[in-house]
């Protein structure tokens, strides 16, 4: 089916260690999105991309890194995981400004 | 940038109760507006958006959703409720010349049976 797919679905890490989390959509939508969901605040960008090659900072880029090399793709890496990174994180793309499609999320615990 | 703001946290109805959510948006010019609904453990779905023409907008499952610029609102509206609505919702805005969507808090909708 298509649509945004994120991997993984569930991570647990340690303070300070570092991931990547995946996004990979198969619409040939030219931006993507990475949000963070914490109860009682919605969704908050975190950085997001307007094409292959570019990125920029949303609300809350502070202790993330993204990198968007090819078009179907868009990494969100976290150097150095903190407790205040747990949180689920969502991607979504999109064909123009709007219409975001959503991936089903990644559920991130760091202890 | 834009903001959103939604005015309930949590709101507990009944069933065949009539539902509003408040929601309303900060920003300069013109504006896409949208609610979102996300049921427990799963991603957000588009209920309804708001690009231009007429304010009423009709979304799935009977939702509806007025946009009032006078008042920089965009209200989410059912006349009566189901268990099966019970989710959490989120408004969310768009500026013209912007890049990125923000959302509000989300206001978490709770329908007794």
């Amino acid at each position: 089916n298509a649509g945004v797919t994120q991997t993984p679905k569930f991570r647990v890490l340690k303070t300070g260690q570092s991931m990547t989390l995946l996004c990979a959509q198969d619409m040939n939508h030219e931006y993507m999105y990475w949000y963070r969901q914490d109860p009682g605040m919605g969704l908050r960008l975190i950085h997001y991309s307007v094409g292959e090659g570019t990125t920029a900072k949303g609300e809350v880029p502070d202790g993330y890194n993204v990198s968007r090399l090819k078009k179907q793709n868009f990494l969100l890496g976290l150097e150095s995981a903190a407790p205040s990174q747990t949180s689920v994180y969502f991607c979504a793309s999109s064909y123009g400004r709007v219409g975001y499609t959503f991936g089903s999320g990644t559920r991130l615990t760091v202890v | 940038a834009q903001s959103v703001s939604q005015h309930n946290h949590h709101v507990i109805l009944s069933e065949a109760a009539s539902l509003e959510l408040g929601c309303n948006y900060s920003y300069g010019g013109t504006v896409n507006l949208f609610w979102y609904v996300q049921y427990p453990g799963q991603h957000l779905q588009l209920l309804l958006k708001y690009f231009s023409g007429d304010p009423l907008v009709k979304g799935i499952k009977g939702f509806e959703a007025e946009f009032i610029k006078s008042k920089f609102s965009f209200n989410l509206r059912k006349p009566s409720v189901q268990w099966s609505d019970t989710a959490e919702y989120f408004c969310a805005v768009i500026g013209k010349h912007n890049n990125d969507m923000r959302f509000g808090a989300g206001t978490r909708l709770t329908v007794k049976p």
